[in-house]
């Protein structure tokens, strides 16, 4: 494998379910990040990580939790779901967050819908 | 704070013609630039960026982008359509020192044979 990868490609879920989105890079990269993206809404940064520590929540409801075990591995975990979190979920890496941006790696993305 | 704002939410192209994409942004601090392209049911693949110095950006399949600081803009050009190039194009912006990229709303590319 190379690049970034996300399992699954696609997943319907109901609202009271228990799904994980599972996501790995295969870069050497030390920052990932979650994203949502809507039908014509621009890409809404979730969550953060660099060196395993999350560095960033942008406000994001407590039904979904991450997780990022190690610097190659990043998950998203989801429970109680509405249906307006249905979107097309990005995974991205890049080099680790110091003092210059370095440009962010990306997935091919997991398409959720929630019924 | 930075912003982008990507002018036309659709562009149509007869294959061939030129290609242009236009992004405008605001940031309080000398920007990074970034344009990706998002093909159907893809993630998103990095174009070209800018960082420092030629503010003339050549990127991959033939697309480029010029960094225009007087005007704030960062406008992505190909000389010549491919029915290949149809797809979501998303302008993006950070700060130095600032790993966030603010992403523009995206314009899609239609290219008529």
């Amino acid at each position: 494998e190379t690049g970034v990868t996300q399992t699954p490609r696609h997943l319907v879920m109901g609202m009271t379910n228990k799904k994980s989105l599972k996501c790995e890079q295969h870069l050497g990269h030390n920052a990932m990040y979650w994203y949502k993206q809507s039908a014509k809404k621009p890409l809404e940064l979730m969550f953060v990580y660099n060196f395993k520590e999350q560095t960033e929540n942008n406000s994001v409801p407590s039904r979904f939790s991450p997780e990022c075990p190690n610097s190659s591995h990043l998950f998203l975990h989801l429970h109680t779901l509405q249906p307006e979190d249905s979107a097309l979920y990005l995974c991205a890496s890049s080099q680790e967050l110091r003092e210059k941006t370095y440009e962010q790696y990306f997935g091919p993305g997991t398409r959720l819908t929630v019924t | 704070a930075q912003s982008v704002t990507q002018l036309g939410s659709h562009v149509s192209v007869s294959e061939g013609a030129l290609v242009l994409l236009r992004c405008n942004y605001s940031s309080s601090v000398p920007p990074y630039l970034f344009w990706y392209v998002q093909y159907p049911n893809q993630g998103l693949q990095l174009l070209l960026k800018y960082t420092t110095g030629a503010t003339l950006v050549k990127g991959i399949n033939g697309f480029e982008a010029e960094f225009k600081k007087s005007e704030t803009s960062f406008h992505l050009t190909k000389p010549s359509a491919h029915m290949s190039d149809a797809a979501e194009y998303f302008c993006a912006v950070s700060g130095l020192s600032d790993y966030k990229l603010s992403f523009g709303a995206g314009t899609t590319v239609t290219v008529r044979a």
